[in-house]
C-alpha cells in the first residue's frame, strides 16, 4: 500500500493528451513539492518533473506538472509511442523525514 | 553529474542479512547537498524508500523496516552501505542507491539498481 495514490493505468492514442493524478496528505504533498519519475522497463527511474512543475534539462515541454493542495497531476501532451512507461509521483514526507512514492501508473500508447 | 553504483551479493538466504554498498563518483559523499538513500522495488511493484543518511551521519529509516535496517557511510571510500537483517522472500527486489537533494528534497540521482533475490 503506497502512501501516495495514483491510478494503476492510463492510456491514449498518439497525439492525445493524458493526465495522471497523484493524491497525498498534509504531511507530504500538502507541505512539500511533488516530483515525477518515468521508468522504462529494466531501467532506473528518471526524474521528469521536480518542484511541482520544473523540467530538468532535456525533458520535453510536452510534460507538465501541477499541484493543488494535497494533490498533483502530470499531463503529457502530443503523446508519443516512446512515452509508454511507468510513471511515479513522489514527495518528501515531514513525518517520516523521507520520500514517499505513489504506486505507479502504467501508461499505454494505443 | 554525480554517479552511483551498487555492489554486493545478488542471492541471500532467508533469515540472513542483505548487505549492499553504493560507491559515489564524480562528487564527494561529504557534501551537505545530498541525503544518501536506499530505495527498493519488488518485481512488478512500486518504489519504496528504505532509509537515508546525511553526511553528518544522521540516519532516517522507513518505520516499516526500521527494526531491520542499518545505513552507514564511509567517507574515506566515498561509499555508503545498507544492511537488512532477517530477510524473507518479501525482501526480493531491485535495490537502488540514490542521492536526494537536501534543498529540493528530490531524488535527483539514481544508481542503475541491483536485483537481490532471497532464496535458499
Amino acid at each position: 500500500q503506497s502512501v501516495l495514490t495514483q491510478p494503476p493505468s492510463a492510456s491514449g492514442t498518439p497525439g492525445q493528451r493524458v493526465t495522471i493524478s497523484c493524491s497525498g496528505s498534509s504531511s507530504n504533498i500538502g507541505s512539500n513539492t511533488v516530483n515525477w519519475y518515468q521508468q522504462l522497463p529494466g531501467t532506473a527511474p528518471k526524474l521528469l518533473i521536480y518542484s511541482n512543475n520544473q523540467r530538468p534539462s532535456g525533458v520535453p515541454d510536452r510534460f507538465f506538472g501541477s499541484k493543488s493542495g494535497t494533490s498533483a497531476s502530470l499531463a503529457i501532451s502530443g503523446l508519443q509511442s516512446e512515452d509508454e512507461a511507468d510513471y511515479y509521483c513522489a514527495a518528501w514526507d515531514d513525518s517520516l523525514n523521507g520520500v514517499v512514492f505513489g504506486g505507479g501508473t502504467k501508461l499505454t500508447v494505443l | 553529474q554525480l554517479q552511483l553504483q551498487e555492489s554486493g551479493p545478488r542471492l541471500v538466504k532467508p533469515s540472513e542479512t542483505l548487505s549492499l554498498t553504493c560507491t559515489v563518483s564524480r562528487g564527494s559523499i561529504s557534501r551537505s547537498s545530498y541525503y544518501w538513500a536506499w530505495i527498493r522495488q519488488p518485481p512488478g511493484k512500486g518504489l519504496e524508500w528504505i532509509g537515508s543518511i546525511y553526511y553528518s551521519g544522521d540516519t532516517y529509516y522507513n518505520p516499516s523496516l526500521k527494526r531491520r535496517v542499518t545505513i552507514s557511510v564511509d567517507t574515506s571510500k566515498n561509499q555508503f552501505s545498507l544492511r537488512l537483517s532477517s530477510v524473507t522472500a518479501a525482501d526480493t527486489a531491485v535495490y537502488y542507491c540514490a542521492a536526494i537533494s537536501s534543498s529540493r528534497l528530490t531524488v535527483q540521482h539514481w544508481g542503475q539498481g541491483t536485483l537481490v533475490t532471497v532464496s535458499s
